[in-house]
């Protein structure tokens, strides 16, 4: 799988929107982008993904540059209940390893 | 919604002891991950299983072993523990193999070994 690489902290302000930035410019065609985020302890929680096109959930936007090697998850109203560990990660999109890889994820602190 | 179960919450085992972990997919989910998260450290893939079948293989000891039942529900086996055993194991599940399909991780056993 592509290696990703994300800034390893980052700041927003509560109510504003927060952009988090991930870098995967070996990705393959067939590697999807996902996004997950742990708060202290609990287990990773799923975000949002996508392949090529913008995604939008309840949760957040996905931005997905146009050559796929680099995207921008947005938070659009980031609350102090978004302060987490935000992990981008690469995963092919193939029966065979299916696992999720962590890597080093950026801590987002949003601040009253 | 239904979210993946894990169980138990906490455990507390003593060195060269057994440990057994159980986690339950949420419905209609046949694929099951298993992670281990140290310390200060980020999840760990152990181990994989979709239909019943080891579908993928980490960083998983020899100590350890896994098996996913005929209702998809999942078991790790920890023998032998060491005191480096001790950490947060996160089970996951998913409907189908591969992506598109997200993963979705239950709140984890912590495991503390003594």
């Amino acid at each position: 799988d592509a290696k990703t690489t994300q800034p390893t902290s980052m700041d927003c302000a509560e109510g504003r929107a927060a952009n988090l930035p991930c870098n995967h410019s070996t990705i393959s065609g067939n590697e999807y982008v996902y996004w997950y985020r742990q708060i202290h302890s609990q287990g990773p929680q799923y975000i949002i993904h996508g392949l090529k096109n913008n995604e939008t959930n309840e949760m957040a936007s996905l931005i997905i540059t146009e050559d796929r090697k680099s995207s921008t998850l947005i938070l659009p109203h980031a609350t102090l209940r978004d302060t987490a560990v935000y992990y981008c990660i690469v995963r092919v999109g193939e029966t065979s390893g299916s696992r999720l890889t962590f890597g080093e994820g950026t801590q987002l602190t949003v601040n009253p | 919604a239904a979210g993946v179960i894990q169980s138990p919450r906490h455990l507390i085992k003593e060195k060269r002891e057994t440990a057994t972990l159980k986690c339950y997919p949420i419905p209609r989910h046949d694929t099951v991950y298993w992670y281990q998260q140290g310390p200060g450290q980020d999840p760990q893939f152990l181990i994989s299983f979709y239909e019943k079948m080891q579908s993928d293989k980490g960083s998983i000891p020899d100590r350890f072993s896994a098996q996913q039942f005929s209702d998809y529900h999942s078991e790790l086996n920890m023998s032998s523990l060491e005191l480096g055993d001790s950490a947060l194991y996160f089970c996951a599940s998913s409907l189908g193999l591969g992506a598109p399909s997200p993963l979705h991780f239950g709140n984890g056993t912590r495991l503390t070994v003594t």
